[in-house]
């Protein structure tokens, strides 16, 4: 099956400043990159996501990229804020067969917005 | 407005004492799911129905088990709970196998004594 590894696992930034958060996967066959975000004691939340015909894709303050030949997408947030406090997962769907819709994800990163 | 509501929100059980947890969804979707997701952990998938087609996880313990009675309803049930069950249980649902976006429910927490 597929194998999602994300990074870091805290990530600990000032008001204003951009976080980055990086995910990588072993399917080649994976064509579904969802990012969710969990506050504490919630459902995770679908805010962004992007699909393998897509190398970039924005979102007011939210961007994803995604290099398929390196197999890796990551998570960017530029201007960040308090309320961006959450615990972020990466995920990875492959598109076909007994596993199609069938989401791997990252063990997640714990973001800290500092005012 | 609720979507996919799980109840109840926080269920106490003690060992060995048999519970289900309940999930309905109001968007008729064919798809859906159970996860475990333990504390500083990511979901766990135990199980997934497509319409009434079960699909269960090769590592879900036995002890787990799910009902599908019709496309709204979904329960997970767990037969015999120990301390290591205690977890946040989560539902998603999805409109169809092949439409990969996932909603996820606010989750179940379940503790054992």
């Amino acid at each position: 099956g597929e194998n999602v590894e994300q990074h870091p696992s805290t990530l600990s930034v000032q008001e204003g400043d951009s976080a980055v958060i990086k995910c990588t996967y072993s399917d080649s066959a994976s064509n579904y990159f969802p990012w969710y975000k969990q506050e504490l004691g919630k459902r995770p939340q679908l805010i962004i996501d992007i699909r393998s015909n897509v190398g970039e894709k924005k979102d007011q303050r939210i961007a994803v990229t995604l290099n398929k030949t390196a197999k890796h997408f990551s998570l960017h947030i530029t201007e960040t804020q308090p309320e961006d406090s959450a615990v972020y997962f990466c995920a990875a769907s492959i598109g076909r067969g007994s596993t199609l819709g069938r989401l791997y994800f990252g063990r997640g990163t714990q973001l800290t917005v500092w005012p | 407005d609720a979507m996919v509501i799980q109840n109840p929100r926080y269920q106490v059980t003690q060992f060995g004492k048999p519970v289900t947890l309940s999930c309905s969804q109001t968007l008729n979707h064919n798809v859906m799911y159970w996860y475990q997701q333990k504390s500083s952990q990511a979901p766990k998938l135990l199980f997934h129905y497509y319409d009434k087609d079960f699909n269960n996880e090769a590592d879900t313990p036995d002890n787990f088990q799910s009902r599908r009675p019709n496309t709204s309803f979904c329960f997970l049930d767990i037969r015999s709970p120990g301390l290591g069950d205690a977890a946040m249980y989560l539902c998603a649902t999805s409109p169809d196998r092949g439409h990969l976006e996932q909603y996820f429910g606010p989750g179940t927490r379940l503790t054992v004594t």
